[in-house]
């Protein structure tokens, strides 16, 4: 069974510009969640979508939003772009169930100049 | 605000000795426990979860939870080098609400 994906891997973004991060979940996966992860502040949860609804988001601004789509695929956007948003964004899915098992997608690295 | 504490290391173990990783919580209403393995530049791998107190065993990987004592840990046996890495821990209550991460213990197999 195919991982989960990601694109673009990498992204190259200048202050004040908008990206979007997409994601494919592992066939079968309906519950995909966004994490940002940082040296300083290691992993941090963004959101999580099921069935194309945000059931829950972390503690991030309203420059990071995200939808899925009917096959289960979810995209991220984040607009207006600040130095501190450079991270790898990781894309986990899961079935899901009460085990909250995920797998992790190869991530995408947005450096923002 | 939930918390996962680990102690960061770097933690150096000779190859073919056992390495022992350890991670409190702070929520008590925690249900599942994950162990990810993180290689620099790369992805989370789930190596390993538990939901029931006591120890699971999967190959040279245990994990053992005490959830009276908040504390979770993972033992690597037979350490070799493949295994240097840094090791997260997370943990999540259920629902929607995401895992919360540790910030990692970087892991050092010696040869």
């Amino acid at each position: 069974k195919a991982g989960v994906t990601q694109t673009p891997r990498y992204l190259i973004k200048t202050r004040g510009q908008q990206v979007t991060l997409s994601c494919s979940p592992i066939s079968g996966h309906r519950s995909v969640s966004w994490y940002q992860q940082t040296p300083g502040q290691g992993l941090q949860f963004l959101f999580e979508y099921f069935s194309e609804t945000q059931r829950n988001k972390g503690n991030f601004p309203g420059r990071f939003s995200g939808r899925q789509f009917s096959n289960s695929r979810s995209e991220m956007n984040v607009s207006t772009l600040e130095l501190g948003d450079s991270a790898l964004y990781l894309c986990a899915s899961s079935f899901p169930d009460s085990t909250d098992t995920q797998y992790f997608g190869p991530g995408t690295r947005l450096t923002v100049l | 605000q939930k918390e996962v504490e680990q102690n960061s290391g770097p933690l150096s173990v000779p190859e073919g000795a056992i390495a022992s990783l350890n991670c409190t919580y702070s929520d008590r209403g925690s249900q599942s426990f994950f162990w990810y393995r993180q290689y620099s530049g790369k992805s989370p791998e789930l190596i390993m979860f538990i939901y029931s107190n006591g120890d699971k065993e999967d190959g040279r990987f245990t994990a053992q939870l005490n959830k009276a004592s908040q504390y979770v840990s993972l033992l690597i046996r037979d350490s070799q080098p493949s295994d240097s890495a840094t090791y997260l821990c997370a943990v999540s209550g259920g629902g929607a609400d995401g895992l919360t991460f540790g910030k990692g213990t970087h892991l050092i197999i010696q040869p």
